[in-house]
């Protein structure tokens, strides 16, 4: 099974900033994707990192708020862009494989806009 | 749109008691079912997953599902709880080939001792 880190872990950050969170794989998978889970609700999905090329965004979220690189196939960035404190929320990074099969998640970062 | 829907959203038990969590997604077509658990603290782990085959699914700490495709229904249950299992468990679903997971809205389990 791949294990996935993910930081910061958390942060505190001012209206109008941005935060880039990172995702590191410890092996090579072939799918990545960015969720959101907001205070007491479920996860929902941002965007799926695409290796090399623009991520592909799910309806509501648009790069320009999102931007996600995806470098290689063990890491992936997710960028919250001008924070609003709506934006306060956990973001988590998952990744999978075709032999896989199954999705595995990072820790998660809570992100707290003030 | 694929939707999936847990209907309790908290539930409370005491150690030794019988579990059942509601799953029902809204897929006609073939699909992937899972069971995800967040223990406190911790992140997403996977409890136990369907493709194809058996629909009673055995997962890991004595979980297991039940896949009725006619009732688009993937149940949790455990027998008997433990106060360890005190988490929020997550039904999730993808169809084939898509590998987005799309997640419930979760449940909450507290275990008294």
């Amino acid at each position: 099974s791949a294990v996935i880190s993910q930081k910061p872990s958390r942060d505190i950050c001012q209206r109008g900033t941005s935060l880039t969170i990172q995702c590191q794989v410890d092996s090579q998978v072939t799918m990545m994707f960015w969720y959101r889970q907001q205070p007491g609700q479920s996860l929902t999905l941002i965007a799926t990192a695409n290796q090399g090329s623009e991520a592909t965004y799910e309806s509501g979220f648009v790069i320009d708020k999102f931007p996600i690189s995806r470098p290689n196939l063990t890491f992936s960035t997710l960028t919250v862009s001008n924070m609003s404190p709506e934006d306060s929320s956990i973001y988590l990074c998952s990744g999978d494989s075709w032999s896989n099969t199954e999705a595995f998640f990072g820790q998660g970062t809570r992100l707290t806009v003030v | 749109a694929q939707s999936v829907s847990q209907h309790n959203h908290h539930v409370i038990l005491s150690e030794a008691a019988s579990l059942e969590l509601g799953c029902n997604y809204s897929y006609g077509g073939t699909v992937n079912l899972f069971w995800y658990v967040q223990y406190p603290g911790q992140h997403l782990q996977l409890l136990l997953k369907y493709f194809s085959g058996d629909p009673l699914v055995k997962g890991i700490k004595g979980f297991e599902a039940e896949f009725i495709k006619s009732k688009f229904s993937f149940n949790l249950r455990k027998p008997s709880v433990q106060w360890s299992d005190t988490a929020e468990y997550f039904c999730a679903v993808n169809a084939p080939n898509t590998d987005k997971l799309i997640f419930g809205t979760g449940t909450r389990l507290q275990v008294f001792p």
